[in-house]
Parts: structure tokens; sequence; C-alpha cells
């Protein structure tokens, strides 16, 4: 089956730090990517994605790449503000079937400190 | 403009009691979802529907029984609560069961 693996959290860093989530999957094929971001109290939110392999999601100064090579997905931001500070999620979701439903992994808690 | 809303946004409730938890979204869009996270923050999919007609449908206990009255919405209803039930639920939607899906702000259940 799919899976999604993060690494685990949490992770607290100071402003203006260099931010890396590990992320790492098992799918059939080659999924979609997705990075989702949780700030406190509030729903999910897509944060970037990538559909094949070698593509690069983009967003708010947050990179990831898709490495077909080595299974991975890792998040990426230069420089980090207290305002990222929120619970980061890796997603996949299959190529093919009716219902290309998410597999999400465990979540990485962020926080960043002023 | 809110995409995707849930209602009550807070319940708490007696062990044994039923409840429903409302999804509306106003985005147009066909196919629906709600997700359970539980207190490690571990998310995963519970049902989904699209064109009101259920697509997936995970090994969830019977008491949980969704409803699609119309693309717009999609409802839950809990009979006979647990305490293991305390969580908080997602509703989600997409344009089509393989686009990308937007979440609504969640509703966090508390079993007493």
């Amino acid at each position: 089956g799919n899976s999604v693996t993060q690494m685990e959290g949490p992770v607290t860093l100071s402003e203006e730090a260099f931010l890396t989530i590990n992320c790492t999957y098992t799918a059939t094929g080659y999924p979609s990517l997705f990075w989702y971001v949780q700030y406190p109290g509030e729903g999910l939110q897509l944060l970037l994605k990538a559909t094949k392999a070698d593509d690069k999601g983009s967003n708010k100064g947050f990179e990831a790449t898709y490495r077909k090579e080595t299974t991975s997905f890792h998040l990426e931001k230069g420089s980090v503000q207290v305002s990222d500070s929120a619970v980061y999620f890796c997603a996949l979701s299959p190529l093919s079937g009716s219902a290309r439903q998410l597999t999400f992994g465990s979540g990485t808690q962020l926080t960043v400190l002023p | 403009d809110t995409a995707v809303s849930q209602t009550p946004k807070y319940l708490v409730t007696q062990m044994g009691n039923d409840k429903s938890i409302k999804c509306e979204q106003n985005l147009g869009h066909d196919t629906m979802y709600w997700y359970k996270q539980d207190s490690k923050k571990f998310l995963k999919i519970m049902f989904s529907y699209n064109n009101k007609e259920l697509i997936i449908n995970e090994t969830v206990p019977n008491r949980f029984s969704p409803k699609s009255p119309d693309k717009a919405h999609l409802n839950l209803h809990i009979n006979s609560l647990e305490l293991g039930d305390s969580a908080v639920y997602f509703c989600a939607s997409s344009q089509t069961p393989v686009e990308t899906q937007y979440f609504g702000p969640g509703t966090r259940l508390l079993v007493l």
C-alpha cells in the first residue's frame, strides 16, 4: 500500500535559520506529492505540490523537489520566520484510480523562536 | 468568503449521544471528504463522495454515517458516541477526485 514517512518532530529553530523537513514515500508508480501546512487552530492549507519526477513545487519561500530515485519530497526554506510556526504534513495521491485519496505523513511540528 | 465551512467548530458531548457535523463548500466542487485527526495529529480519510455518490469508505465503525444531500454539502452523523471518537474532524473538497483538496477549519469533538 501507499505510505508517507516524515521526520519526527518537534523541530525548533531560531528566526532566519534554514529549514529541512524530510519526507519519503512508498507508492506504486509515480504519485503526486504535496506539502500541507496547519496553523494553530486552523485546517490544512495546501503549501505546494509536484506531480512528476524532478518537478519543484514552491510557495512562500518553501520549496520541495520530487526525487524519484530516492522517493523523497523534502521541504526546505532558506530563512524561516516566527509566522512559519505550524504543523507540516507531507502527502501523496496515487496516479491512477477513480478516487485518489490522500495518504498523509504523521506531521512535523515546527516552532520558530524570535 | 469561506470556501469550506464546518459547523459546529467545537462539540462537547456525553458518551452514548448521537451528534452531527455539517460541512458546506461554495467552490463548486464535485467531490467532498471527511478526515479524522487524532491527538497525535495523524490524519486519516474516512469517506469521500463524488456527485453525491460514495466513492471512498474506509474502515470506520458503522456508527459513522455520511450523508450528502447535494454536491455542496457533506454531513457526518455519529451514533452512540464513544470516548475514542474524540478527535478533530476535517471536511475537504476538490473539483474532481483527482484534483487538489481544500480543507475546512475542523470540528473539535470531545466525548466525555
